[in-house]
């Protein structure tokens, strides 16, 4: 099984930039593709999709988001962050089957 | 628009059985895959079954917390996809979405906003 492996939460001021990471326990590349994406969740609310194949930028979402990343690592960042940007995040593989990180929820300073 | 939207979900005791529903519209369900994902509360997203299309021969796959309770269906026809969950235990307990999944990369595009099931006697 591919296991995700994100940090719980972060803490960043309104303005500056976030980073999470998200590592893998088996390369999820395949044949040029890396087949890992993104997702935001608020309380209360279905996760949306922000990120797609690593580094694609998902359909309405702004561009202060982005990811990058091959093989096991992974990063999502947000710059600037922005106080509607609380939630929890959420990366997933889809190499091998599906398996989502554990999340981690961005806090504001 | 592409819509998704579950049902069924509801107080359950442990050990009996329950059946969710999606109904979906806006897209046409014959061509994609589709899936369900839940969250226990407080907890994180945890894949739980895939039904994969006529083309793929209508395939199955489950995660290994629910493999062999929990079964996976859908109908074309009306464009549901159906989830099968039996033996009902408490860590069953949760949020389930149903997801449809983008062809040929396998991200969940679209979230119905979900079904509570609650395990309890």
């Amino acid at each position: 099984d591919i296991v995700l492996t994100q940090s719980p939460a972060l803490a960043v001021s309104l303005g500056q930039r976030a980073t999470i990471s998200c590592k893998t326990n088996q390369n999820v590349d395949y044949y040029g593709n890396s087949y890992m994406h993104w997702y935001q969740q608020k309380p209360g609310q279905q996760p949306k999709l922000l990120i797609y194949l690593a580094s694609n930028l998902a359909s309405g979402i702004p561009a202060r988001f982005s990811g990058r990343g091959s093989g096991t690592d992974f990063t999502l960042t947000i710059d600037p962050v922005e106080a509607d940007d609380t939630a929890t995040y959420y990366c997933q593989q889809s190499r091998n089957l599906r398996t989502f990180g554990g999340g981690t929820k961005l806090e504001l300073k | 628009e592409v819509k998704l939207e579950e049902s069924g979900g509801g107080l359950v005791q442990p050990g009996m059985s329950v059946k969710l529903s999606c109904a979906t519209s806006g897209f046409t369900f014959s061509d994609y895959w589709m899936e369900w994902v839940r969250q226990a509360p407080g907890k994180g997203l945890e894949w739980v079954a895939e039904i994969r299309n006529k083309a793929n021969n209508y395939a199955t796959y489950y995660g290994k917390s629910v493999k062999g309770r929990f079964t996976i269906s859908r109908d074309d026809s009306k464009s549901i996809v159906y989830l099968q969950v039996n033996s009902i235990r408490s860590e069953d307990t949760g949020i389930y979405y149903c997801t449809r999944i983008y062809n040929n990369y396998w991200y969940f595009d679209f979230w119905g906003p979900g079904t509570m099931v609650t395990v309890s006697s």
